[in-house]
């Protein structure tokens, strides 16, 4: 069954610090691996994007980072902000149904003044 | 350049009544996504429009869930005899091509069942 799995479910952290947000994937073969933002009461928004054959890909503070042979994606934040508070979800297309996004449950990080 | 919009944004429904979720795509977007969110999990593809055509409804419950997506007008996603477990989020996303690049997600609409 395609999976996708994220850690820690929820983490607080003090402004200014950075954090690391982990994706482990069984979805095979997959097109694209993608990194959302949620805010509480919003859609998701597109941070990142990258194809399996794709190492890292950098948006502003934001870093993802793919090691398509674990199946493993992390997402690095730096110099966190008060507005990075949100969900962060790791979403997988599928090569066969590249348009059915695969969503994991996402991280929940609260950061704090 | 007016994003997806969803309307309404809350809906409150009695069980057994009728829900109807609208979904207008960006401007220049044909291909209409709709996926629903329970609480505590991931989003799940329910369903895949075209202009008067449905390409994808694997992910939508066998019985009571409709979605249309006609040549004029919005996307609609129509539940029917709503149930308790009907309550979740429903976010409709919209594409210009249909391999799900570029989408861009709406605010969804929050269905509580009371």
């Amino acid at each position: 069954k395609n999976q996708v799995e994220q850690s820690p479910q929820s983490l607080i952290i003090l402004e200014g610090k950075n954090c690391t947000l982990q994706c482990n994937y069984t979805v095979s073969p997959f097109s694209n691996l993608r990194w959302y933002k949620q805010d509480t009461g919003r859609g998701p928004v597109s941070l990142t994007i990258m194809t399996f054959s794709e190492n890292t890909k950098s948006n502003r503070r934001y870093t993802a980072t793919l090691d398509a042979d674990t199946k493993q994606s992390s997402l690095h934040i730096t110099a966190s902000q008060l507005s990075d508070s949100a969900s962060y979800i790791c979403v997988v297309s599928p090569s066969q149904t590249t348009y059915k996004y695969i969503f994991g449950t996402g991280t929940r990080l609260k950061v704090l003044a | 350049n007016a994003g997806v919009m969803q309307n309404p944004r809350h809906l409150v429904r009695r069980r057994g009544q009728e829900a109807r979720l609208r979904c207008s795509p960006m401007k220049g977007h044909s291909h209409v996504y709709w996926y629903r969110q329970l609480p505590e999990e991931g989003l799940k593809f329910m369903v895949y429009l075209q202009k008067e055509n449905i390409i994808d409804e694997s992910g939508m419950p066998k019985e009571r869930f409709s979605a249309e997506f006609p040549k004029e007008g919005p996307s609609i996603l129509r539940i029917q005899q709503v149930v308790r477990g009907d309550s979740a989020a429903y976010f409709c996303a919209s594409s210009p091509l249909g391999s799900g690049d570029g989408y861009t997600f709406g605010s969804g609409t929050r269905l509580t069942v009371v």
